[in-house]
């Protein structure tokens, strides 16, 4: 069974710029979550996407924003990109039919380099 | 509100020793407590988790840990540390009708031959 993976694994923008980032969860997972990776703060959640609906939203500024397909693939998107927004993002699948003791399943990641 | 506390950003072990990566918790409902490995340029994997069926939780790899609610600890042992263990280890929380994982900042592990 393939994991998830995200495209692409490595981005370099300059600031201003917006980028979009893809995420492909496990086949029948139909929750993605995205998490911000950074020295800093560490790992931070920004968004939980669930049959097309966004269900849970980190503490994040607008310009983070994401959406979900039907085939449950999902994009996130940073709009006038800022210095401090180069990180790891990271995201994960699950089933989201048992609670949140599942288990979330992590991507490789995407690394973007904010110039 | 939800959060981890891991204490120690660095261990530093040498091979064979005891691996012991402290994690506290603090969670107004009842908690679900997760141990995830990261190694380097990789993605977050799974070691264990506490689902409240039992509180003492043996993981992959090796790796094992107890939920002791009165110390609101979930700390990650191994008895003997190998070189592939070295890595950043992060603890995390979920629970009520929460499903995001709130993480502590990691811990950095290094095994010493």
């Amino acid at each position: 069974k393939a994991g998830v993976t995200q495209t692409p694994r490595y981005l370099i923008k300059t600031r201003g710029q917006q980028v979009t980032l893809s995420c492909s969860p496990i086949s029948g997972h139909r929750s993605v979550s995205w998490y911000q990776q950074t020295p800093g703060q560490g790992l931070q959640f920004l968004f939980e996407y669930f049959s097309e609906t966004q269900r849970n939203k980190g503490n994040f500024p607008g310009r983070f924003s994401g959406r979900q397909f039907s085939n449950s693939r999902s994009e996130m998107n940073v709009s006038t990109l800022e210095l401090g927004d180069s990180a790891l993002y990271l995201c994960a699948s699950s089933f989201r039919n048992s609670g949140p003791q599942e288990t979330q399943y992590f991507g490789p990641g995407t690394r973007l380099l904010v110039l | 509100a939800q959060s981890v506390t891991q204490l120690g950003s660095h261990v530093s072990v040498s091979e064979g020793a005891l691996v012991l990566l402290r994690c506290n918790y603090s969670s107004s409902v009842p908690p679900y407590l997760f141990w995830y490995v990261q190694y380097p340029n990789q993605g977050l994997q799974l070691l264990l988790k506490y689902t409240s069926a039992a509180t003492l939780v043996k993981g992959i790899n090796g790796f094992e840990a107890e939920f002791k609610k009165s110390e609101t600890s979930f700390h990650l042992t191994k008895p003997s540390a190998h070189m592939s263990d070295a890595a950043e280890y992060f603890c995390a929380v979920s629970g009520g009708s929460n499903y995001k994982l709130t993480f502590g900042k990691g811990t950095l592990l290094t095994v010493n031959p």
